[in-house]
């Protein structure tokens, strides 16, 4: 079956250094995929988007990378800060969606930035 | 710009109660889902629709109905709650397909 992975333990790291949270999936091709953040309380909201032909997406301190060899994605927070603490979600589209998106969700990172 | 709203943001019902969670969403999107979301199971997608009069089923709509009469309505109703639709539930929509989804807050409901 269809599945996405993401670590369930939090993510506890210190302020200013690099945040790498993985996004790994078995049994897709997917054309793209998707981050998302997620506070208490909240709603996911949309971060990156990176496509299968593109290898690395970067959008200020954040990167994402993609690799369809190892089904798995990864996504950084750079020079973190106590105000990035969220959970972080990946999401794909699965193929042979007939017009309309479907994301499927992983069940997502909690990070932790301590000052 | 409001973006996605949904209503209302608490809810308890007793079991075999029928209720409609509303959403509406003020930037003129085509596509509108609705998910659920369970610890330990992410989000997972219940209903959705490409537009106005059309809808179609998710991974989990038994026990759920949509209709969607007008592009910036979508609201959910539960015929009979169970306390297995315990969960939270959140609206999405998309203006195009392969981009982003603009979720809403959220609606968290309990079924006792």
């Amino acid at each position: 079956s269809q599945k996405i992975e993401q670590n369930s333990e939090a993510l506890n790291i210190q302020e200013g250094k690099t945040a790498t949270l993985t996004c790994n999936y078995t049994n897709y091709s997917p054309a793209y995929l998707q981050w998302y953040r997620q506070d208490p309380g909240r709603g996911p909201v949309f971060l990156l988007l990176i496509r299968e032909n593109e290898k690395e997406k970067r959008k200020e301190r954040l990167k994402v990378t993609f690799d369809t060899t190892l089904k798995q994605s990864l996504f950084h927070i750079t020079a973190s800060q106590p105000a990035d603490s969220a959970t972080y979600l990946c999401a794909l589209d699965p193929p042979g969606n007939t017009g309309f998106q479907k994301l499927v969700f992983g069940t997502g990172t909690r990070l932790l930035v301590s000052p | 710009n409001a973006g996605v709203t949904q209503t209302p943001k608490f809810q308890v019902l007793k079991t075999g109660q029928s209720m409609t969670l509303q959403c509406a969403q003020d930037m003129n999107h085509e596509y509108m889902s609705w998910y659920r979301q369970d610890p330990g199971m992410g989000l997972r997608l219940i209903h959705y629709s490409v537009g106005a009069g059309i809808t179609d089923q998710g991974e989990v709509p038994n026990g759920y109905n949509v209709s969607r009469s007008t592009t910036e309505d979508f609201p959910l109703r539960l015929l009979s709650a169970a306390p297995s639709q315990t969960s939270v539930y959140f609206c999405a929509s998309s203006p195009i397909l392969n981009t982003e989804a603009f979720f809403g807050q959220g609606t968290r409901l309990t079924v006792v």
